[in-house]
């Protein structure tokens, strides 16, 4: 069975303030993906980033960087230096289906409100 | 690329009427096309998977009759909402499987919200 966990339910930072949100996996497959989708308050999902099982190379994108460690199962997600226009819901989602079925499993997700 | 849109955003309706939503893949095909269901405040659940020229694959506890699930072009899936009651109202998203880069990507439209009367 997949499982995601995003136990932050809700988080409030300062701007400028860096703020990490957590996501912990489970799955038995060897092949699987991980995603971030951002949620602003507009509702529509925007997607972050994929990762695949098989690279653990961390990565950076602008004020966004990942850390995915395979050792504890998660895949945390950092922004750095936050802004009011990154207060959303984020989603961490898994993908580990041998079937082919591209069955996106989504954590709970956690809100994060940055204030100014 | 990789744009999904949705028609309509919002609607309102009565009880007892059925409803159409669309979900285009605007700039690519998509031959498999999924639909969620979002409570405030809550997480995505994944209600059907619509594959291009079959039937959709509903997940248990979704009731097909009510949820009916057509794709009939590979840029176009529609969920008609049959016999809307106010337990039906929410917010329904769609998402397209991306088919060039990542081709295990799910791109989302921006939802359409249903409030049922």
């Amino acid at each position: 069975a997949q499982k995601v966990t995003q136990a932050q339910t809700e988080i409030s930072v300062v701007e400028k303030e860096d703020v990490t949100l957590d996501c912990v996996y489970e799955t038995r497959d060897t092949t699987y993906y991980l995603f971030w989708y951002k949620q602003p308050p507009s509702g529509e999902l925007v997607f972050l980033i994929r990762r695949n099982s098989f690279d653990e190379q961390n990565e950076i994108s602008g004020r966004y960087s990942w850390n995915f460690q395979k050792s504890t199962s998660s895949f945390n997600f950092t922004i750095t230096a936050s802004q009011v226009v990154d207060s959303a819901v984020y989603f961490c989602a898994l993908i580990a289906d041998q079937t082919g079925a591209n069955n996106l499993f989504f954590g709970t997700g956690t809100r994060l409100t940055v204030i100014p | 690329g990789a744009v999904v849109s949705q028609h309509p955003s919002w609607v309102i309706c009565k009880s007892g009427t059925s409803v159409k939503i669309e979900c285009r893949s605007l700039d690519f095909q998509a031959t498999t096309m999924f639909w969620y269901r979002q409570f405030p405040k809550q997480s995505l659940m994944l209600m059907a998977t619509s594959n291009e020229g079959s039937k959709a694959t509903y997940e248990q506890g979704v009731e097909k009759d009510k949820f009916l699930i057509n794709h009939a072009s590979l840029t176009l899936s529609t969920l008609t909402v049959t016999s809307a009651h106010p337990e039906d109202s929410s917010f329904y998203i769609c998402s397209a499987l991306g088919t060039s880069t990542f081709t295990d990507t799910q791109y989302f439209g921006p939802g359409t919200r249903l409030t049922v009367l």
